[in-house]
């Protein structure tokens, strides 16, 4: 089955560069999103990648790479409000657009 | 302003009583979906739907029911709620094939 593996936690110094990794496993694949997620919210949408490489918003970028099933999610000049959760998903095209979340990493940011 | 919108933001309820837990948006997306949050598994879409008409199984449909009878309108019913269905609940909502989806603030839903 369909399945998306990415660090429960990861924790970094305020000003340094984060990056947070999700593998893939699913038999359509469309692409790769992320979204951010703060305690007691609701998730807001990132980025998105459909083909290899990296795409650059801000401070955050988002890479993917189709043959090795792997994205990232890069954060730099972290700031104390990056501390959220962060998801990867993808469209499964096999099993008609659902869509299936990884389970989230934790992304904790000290001082 | 574009939103979705979910009603109630949180409800207690036994086990049995039936709910429904409306969600709307008004940004005239035909992609709308379901998903439940529990600590440690994160986001697992409940049900979805490509149009009007037309809905689909997620990863964990049982329990619930969905309706899609206009574009803006995804109501979840849950017919005889039970304890394990005690969760966060998320609507969300996108263009056809897009995989930018815009989430509602949440229903926290106790089954007691």
């Amino acid at each position: 089955g369909q399945s998306l593996e990415q660090p429960s936690e990861v924790t970094a110094v305020e000003g340094a560069i984060v990056q947070i990794n999700c593998t893939y496993q699913t038999s359509g694949f469309y692409g790769l999103s992320w979204y951010q997620q703060h305690d007691g919210g609701a998730p807001t949408f990132l980025s998105y990648n459909a083909l290899d490489g990296l795409e650059e918003t801000g401070r955050f970028s988002s890479f993917l790479s189709r043959s090795d099933s792997y994205g990232y999610l890069l954060l730099q000049e972290l700031q104390m409000k990056d501390s959220a959760s962060y998801f990867c998903a993808v469209r499964d095209l096999s099993r008609d657009d659902k869509i299936i979340f990884g389970k989230g990493t934790r992304l904790h940011i000290l001082p | 302003e574009a939103q979705v919108t979910q009603n109630p933001r949180y409800l207690i309820t036994v086990t049995g009583k039936k709910l429904t837990v409306t969600c709307s948006q008004n940004m005239n997306h035909e992609y709308m979906s379901w998903y439940r949050q529990d600590p440690g598994l994160g986001l697992r879409q409940i049900y979805y739907s490509m149009n009007v008409e037309v809905t689909d199984k997620g990863d964990v449909p049982e329990g619930y029911k969905v309706s899609r009878k206009e574009k803006r309108n995804f109501p979840l019913i849950l017919e005889s709620p039970s304890p394990n269905q005690t969760s966060l609940y998320f609507c969300a909502s996108s263009p056809r094939r897009s995989d930018e989806q815009y989430f509602g603030p949440g229903t926290r839903l106790t089954v007691t």
